[in-house]
């Protein structure tokens, strides 16, 4: 058991441009959290997974922003015509029962 | 609607004395409460959680927490602060209806002085 794994840890990318983050969540947990962490602010709740199904997603998630999780274990999330705002932590979250354990997140960059 | 209200956006204590960390929070259900703790630059760390078994919680690293639900709170505590200890703390609710997000406090940063 190696922990929740995300990929990349940082990513830059030129306003416009198209990222995708992937997610390995420890095996066998069925529940699946994305969520975005701002400087100096708490995370925000984007949407989660159980095993392959999105059961709920956040008014933050604008139609810009897509997560799949094809077979219910890893998981992207996507971000289209990316902003400047979109500049956050993006973490990533599994969890067996109740409490979730996090990965250590990806830094995206909007320059 | 549920919520997590931190009481103190920064703590400061010097190390060796106690540390209390306040949190109150409002959930229609019986909710399910946890403590993170983030050091900088590295990824959130459960604490400690409740689910609806003993109301004292006992977490890593010497901290415990009370669940009080005439109080609607969820305070941590230390009996004696470490320098290792700075780091920001979040409180964290589930409200164990249809929904199993977790919804985080705005975060208490906790200063040690030695």
């Amino acid at each position: 058991d190696t922990g929740v794994s995300q990929d990349p840890r940082h990513k830059i990318t030129k306003r416009g441009q198209n990222v995708t983050f992937r997610c390995d969540p420890i095996s066998e947990h069925n529940r699946l959290y994305w969520y975005r962490q701002t400087l100096g602010q708490g995370p925000e709740f984007l949407t989660y997974f159980q095993n392959e199904a999105q059961l709920e997603k956040s008014r933050l998630l604008s139609d810009r922003f897509s997560a799949e999780r094809p077979k219910g274990s890893f998981s992207t999330l996507e971000i289209q015509r990316t902003e400047q705002g979109d500049s956050a932590m993006y973490l990533c979250a599994s969890s067996p029962t109740r409490e979730a354990f996090f990965g250590q997140g990806t830094r995206l960059t909007v320059v | 609607a549920q919520s997590v209200t931190q009481l103190d956006s920064h703590v400061s204590v010097s190390e060796g004395t106690p540390v209390l960390l306040r949190c109150n929070y409002s959930s229609s259900y019986s909710p399910s409460l946890f403590w993170y703790v983030q050091h900088p630059n590295k990824g959130l760390q459960l604490l400690l959680k409740y689910t609806s078994a003993a109301t004292l919680v006992k977490g890593i690293n010497g901290f415990e927490a009370e669940f009080k639900k005439s109080e609607t709170s969820f305070h941590l505590t230390k009996p004696s602060a470490h320098m290792s200890d700075a780091a920001e703390y979040f409180c964290v609710v589930t409200p164990m209806d249809s929904s199993y997000k977790l919804i985080f406090g705005s975060g208490t940063r906790l200063l040690v002085r030695p």
